[in-house]
């Protein structure tokens, strides 16, 4: 079976352009998560959707936004780039959204990300 | 979001046991601990995860102190393909959302 799927593998933009990032979840999983690591540093959340509804969201700027489709895929968009958004984009699909008080076993899967370089 | 604390860096050579610690002092009732682990150059996957009584699977083991304000990830085996930096993460089982917030981890190498 096929894991998750990002696209594009790499992507080099510039300064005040914007981005699309795409992700294609497991088969049957309706959870799509993204998160943000920067060289060195560990994964930072930024959004979860779940049955295209968005969940949750990190301490990012309203530059960064996001959507899921029918299909339960996702794509991330990052308006007006900085430097600072230089970054590896990580999506991460799961079955659902946890039920809240049993800490199911809610693993989540990552995709390889995608490589975004602002110049 | 409740901390860990976790070694920048710990080494270990193949073939033996390694222990992973994790210091979670805050960590409140409701808290789940989770473990994932970072290959080179591709993206986190799971490990483990427990919230007061030890777990075993097929990769690791999870060994959870009595006061839960620790834990330690074991690998009985380690080889080549166990380096990776991992992290040990609190997840609230209260929240819906999945949001999984991560440390530095701790960047584990194998000799072989």
């Amino acid at each position: 079976d096929a894991g998750v799927t990002q696209s594009p593998t790499h992507l080099i933009k510039t300064r005040g352009q914007h981005v699309t990032l795409r992700c294609s979840p497991i088969s049957g999983h309706k959870s799509v998560s993204w998160y943000q690591q920067v060289l060195g540093q560990g994964p930072q959340f930024i959004f979860q959707y779940y049955e295209k509804e968005e969940r949750g969201r990190g301490n990012f700027p309203d530059r960064f936004s996001a959507r899921q489709f029918p299909n339960y895929s996702s794509e991330l968009n990052v308006n007006a780039l900085l430097l600072g958004d230089s970054a590896l984009y990580l999506c991460a699909s799961s079955l659902k959204v946890a039920i809240s008080g049993t800490g199911s076993r809610d693993e989540q899967f990552f995709g390889p990300g995608t490589r975004l370089t602002v110049l | 979001d409740a901390k860990t604390t976790q070694p920048n860096s710990m080494e270990s050579n193949e073939e033996e046991p390694v222990h992973l610690p994790c210091n979670h002092s805050t960590i409140s009732g409701t808290d789940y601990i989770h473990w994932y682990r970072q290959l080179p150059s591709q993206g986190p996957e799971y490990v483990i995860h427990g919230l007061t009584s030890n777990v075993n699977n097929r990769m690791a083991s999870l060994a959870i102190a009595e006061d839960r304000k620790s834990s330690t990830l074991i690998l009985h085996r380690a080889t080549l393909r166990d380096a990776a930096v991992y992290y040990c993460i609190l997840r609230d089982s209260r929240e819906g959302a999945q949001k999984l917030v991560f440390g530095q981890g701790t960047r584990l190498t194998i000799n072989p």
